[in-house]
């Protein structure tokens, strides 16, 4: 299976401040249609998983533009340009491109 | 508005089956995507289990293959999930989700936590 591998698993952010979490998978991600299928999750306290970003930067409806998704290959990034007190949460990588699909460990952010 | 919603028992005893169904609202199952379940527990997080799309093939998790069934109800709008032999690393909160394609889950249920007791 493939390998997800985020870092920080923890995040204190300041609110205003911008925030970035980083995934990694244990092989590339492109897959033969020429996509690449990493997710971005985001799991409110006490909530379900809820979908932010598809196929690495296209985010879904509702999703504050403030969330974005970037990278290639195997290197990944979710950034939050300014946090706000309704982003505390784990988010969560997922690929798609390689079954069977597999999660990275989460990363908390939390509001210093 | 698509919704999903899990039930079934939130005990079961080690060595049994664990089944749940989740009954899809504001879309027909026949129409189209996967649909799926995840578990999640503190130790391993997120875990996918398996699918079944809108024409009943299967796909599961080959590390769970050989105990878990998924299929489709239909007349209902429900698809269910059995897993036989359980054993406490099978305590989870479980999820139904609907699945675009490669993962693509756009929709979650909301969550259900089963708790295998020896």
């Amino acid at each position: 299976d493939v390998v997800m591998t985020q870092s920080p698993l923890s995040l204190p952010v300041t609110l205003g401040q911008p925030a970035s979490i980083s995934c990694r998978s244990s092989q590339s991600l492109v897959n033969s249609d020429g996509n690449t299928y990493l997710h971005w999750f985001q799991q409110r306290p006490g909530q379900s998983p809820r979908r932010l970003i598809y196929k690495v930067s296209n985010r879904d409806s509702g999703v504050p533009d403030r969330f974005s998704g970037s990278g290639s290959g195997t290197d990944f990034t979710l950034r939050i340009s300014r946090v706000e007190a309704e982003d505390v949460g784990v988010y969560y990588c997922m690929q798609g491109t390689h079954g069977p699909g597999t999660f990275g460990q989460g990363t908390k952010v939390e509001i210093k | 508005q698509v919704q999903l919603q899990e039930s079934g028992p939130g005990l079961v005893k080690a060595s049994e089956t664990l089944s749940l169904t989740c009954t899809v609202s504001g879309y027909s199952i026949t129409s189209g995507y996967y649909w799926g379940w995840v578990r999640q527990t503190p130790g391993k997080g997120l875990e996918w289990i398996g699918s079944v799309d809108h024409n009943g093939n299967t796909y599961y998790n080959p590390s769970l293959k050989s105990r878990v069934t998924i299929s489709l109800d239909t007349s209902k709008n429900q698809f269910s999930l059995k897993v036989i032999s359980v054993t406490a690393a099978d305590t989870a909160v479980y999820y139904c989700a609907r699945d675009g394609g490669h993962w693509e889950i756009d929709y979650w249920g909301q969550g259900t936590l089963v708790t295998v007791s020896s």
